[in-house]
């Protein structure tokens, strides 16, 4: 059974502080790793598309690094704002085109 | 606009009683997707399809049936609900590729009493 965690469930930040969290996920058969953003009340949204090892994707003060031979990804935000807050997903294609979604880390900004 | 819909966005129904989801996109996408999302498990893959009249089971299938017999359209049929089917359900559709976006519709809250 394939599995993809994400660690920390939660994250409290204090505004202007920079942050980061972990998506892990079977290294083997690896295609792409998607990362997507959940704001309550509204529908998941992507971010990032991770492909390469060592890979990185930057979108404004948000980032996303890889590293598929260990099988992680970590999810960068620097000097956090408010619209920040949401829940921060990753997804892991495996070989039969299904999708393994993580439970996600929720991010929480402090004014 | 390109766009994911769902109907109803709200349901309130009883034990036993059949209801459709509806799910359309106007996008052209091959993979169709529905999925539930309950506090603290994410999202999970009811079923998916790549293609008219191709599916395929995904995390938690048991008690859902869905069809595609257009491209457009992916609809999810509860036969017969029961209150543990009460969730959050979210339509998705991208393109058949690895790397490829999913596009979420809106979502469903339905709640079975």
């Amino acid at each position: 059974i394939l599995n993809v965690e994400q660690s920390p469930q939660s994250l409290h930040v204090q505004e202007g502080d920079s942050t980061n969290f972990t998506c892990s996920f079977p290294s083997s058969n690896f295609y792409a790793l998607h990362w997507y953003r959940w704001e309550t009340a509204k529908s998941p949204e992507a971010l990032f598309v991770m492909t390469l090892n060592g890979d990185e994707k930057k979108k404004g003060r948000i980032s996303a690094t890889l590293n598929t031979k260990e099988g992680y990804s970590y999810l960068y935000i620097k000097g956090s704002q408010p619209e920040d807050s949401a829940t921060y997903l990753c997804a892991f294609p495996a070989l039969n085109y299904q999708l393994i979604w993580g439970a996600g880390t929720k991010l929480i900004i402090k004014p | 606009e390109a766009q994911v819909t769902q109907n109803p966005r709200y349901l309130i129904t009883v034990t036993g009683k059949k209801l459709t989801v509806t799910c359309s996109q106007n996008m052209n996408h091959e993979y169709m997707s529905w999925y539930r999302q309950d506090p603290g498990l994410g999202l999970r893959q009811i079923y998916y399809s790549m293609n008219v009249e191709v599916t395929d089971k995904g995390d938690v299938p048991e008690g859902y049936k869905v069809s595609r017999k257009e491209k457009r359209n992916f609809p999810l049929i509860l036969e017969s609900p029961s209150p543990n089917q009460t969730s959050l359900y979210f339509c998705a559709s991208g393109g058949a590729h690895y790397t490829d976006t999913q596009y979420f519709g809106p979502g469903t809250r339905l709640t079975v009493l």
